[in-house]
C-alpha cells in the first residue's frame, strides 16, 4: 500500500536559517506528490505540488522536486521567517483514487 | 461559501454518546472527504463523495461511523456508541471534481476536534 516517511520534529531553526524537511515515499504506479502546511489555529493547507517526475513545486519560497528515483520529495527553503513556524505535512495521492495518504507531519519553530 | 465551514468546532461528549459532524464545503464543488487526524498523527481518510454518492469509504474504522451527503452538498458524519479511542480531530475537505487523476487540490475545513470523556 501507500505509505510516506518525513523527518520527525520538532524542528528549530533560527530565521534566515536554511530548511530541510526530509520526505520519501512508496507507492504503486505514479503518485502524485503534495506538501501541505497547518499554521496554529487554521486548517491545512496546499503549500505546494508536483505530478510527475522531475517535477519541482514551489510557492512562497518552498521548494520540492519529485524524485522517482530515491523516491523523495524533501521541502527546502532558503532563508526561513517567524512566519513559516507551522506543522508541514507531506502527502501524495495515487492515480485512479482520491485518497490522500499523509506522513506524521513535522512541526517546524522559527526563532527570531 | 469562501471556504471549507465545520461544525461545531469542539465537541465533548460522554463514552456511548451519539455525535454530528457537520461539514459545508466550498460552494459547486463536487467532491467531498472526511478525515481523522489523531494527536501527533497526519490526517487519515475515512470517505470520499462525489456527489452525493459515497464513492470510497474503506477508511470508515467500523460500522458506528457512518457519513450522509443527501443533497451533493453538505455533509454529516456520524459517530454511533462513541469511545474515547474516537476522540481526534475530524476534518472535511472539498475539492471541484474528483476524477481520480489523483491531482486534485484539496480545500480542508479547521476541523471539529471530538473528545469523548
Amino acid at each position: 500500500g501507500n505509505s510516506v516517511t518525513q523527518m520527525e520534529g520538532p524542528v528549530t531553526l533560527s530565521e534566515e536559517a536554511f530548511l530541510t524537511i526530509n520526505c520519501t515515499y512508496t507507492a504503486t504506479g505514479y503518485p502524485s506528490l503534495f506538501w501541505y502546511v497547518q499554521y496554529p489555529g487554521e486548517g491545512l493547507q496546499l503549500l505546494l505540488k508536483a505530478t510527475k517526475a522531475d517535477d519541482k513545486g514551489s510557492n512562497k519560497g518552498f521548494e520540492a522536486t519529485y524524485r522517482k528515483e530515491t523516491t523523495s520529495f524533501h521541502l527546502e527553503k532558503g532563508s526561513v521567517q517567524v512566519s513559516d513556524s507551522a506543522v508541514y505535512f507531506c502527502a501524495l495521492t495515487n492515480f485512479g483514487n482520491e485518497k490522500l495518504t499523509f506522513g506524521t507531519g513535522t512541526r517546524l519553530t522559527i526563532i527570531p | 461559501g469562501a471556504g471549507v465551514s465545520q461544525t461545531p468546532s469542539n465537541k465533548v461528549t460522554e463514552k456511548g454518546k451519539y455525535v454530528e459532524l457537520r461539514c459545508d464545503p466550498i460552494s459547486g464543488h463536487t467532491a467531498l472527504y472526511w478525515y481523522r487526524q489523531s494527536l501527533g498523527q497526519g490526517p487519515e481518510f475515512l470517505i470520499y463523495f462525489q456527489g452525493t454518492g459515497a464513492a470510497d469509504d474503506s477508511g470508515l474504522p467500523n460500522d458506528r461511523f457512518f457519513a450522509v451527503r443527501p443533497e451533493g452538498s453538505v455533509s454529516t458524519l456520524k459517530i454511533q456508541r462513541t469511545e474515547r479511542g474516537d476522540s481526534a480531530v475530524y476534518l472535511c475537505a472539498s475539492s471541484f471534481r474528483g476524477g481520480g487523476s489523483g491531482a486534485n487540490v484539496l480545500t480542508f475545513g479547521a476541523g471539529s476536534r471530538l473528545t469523548v470523556l
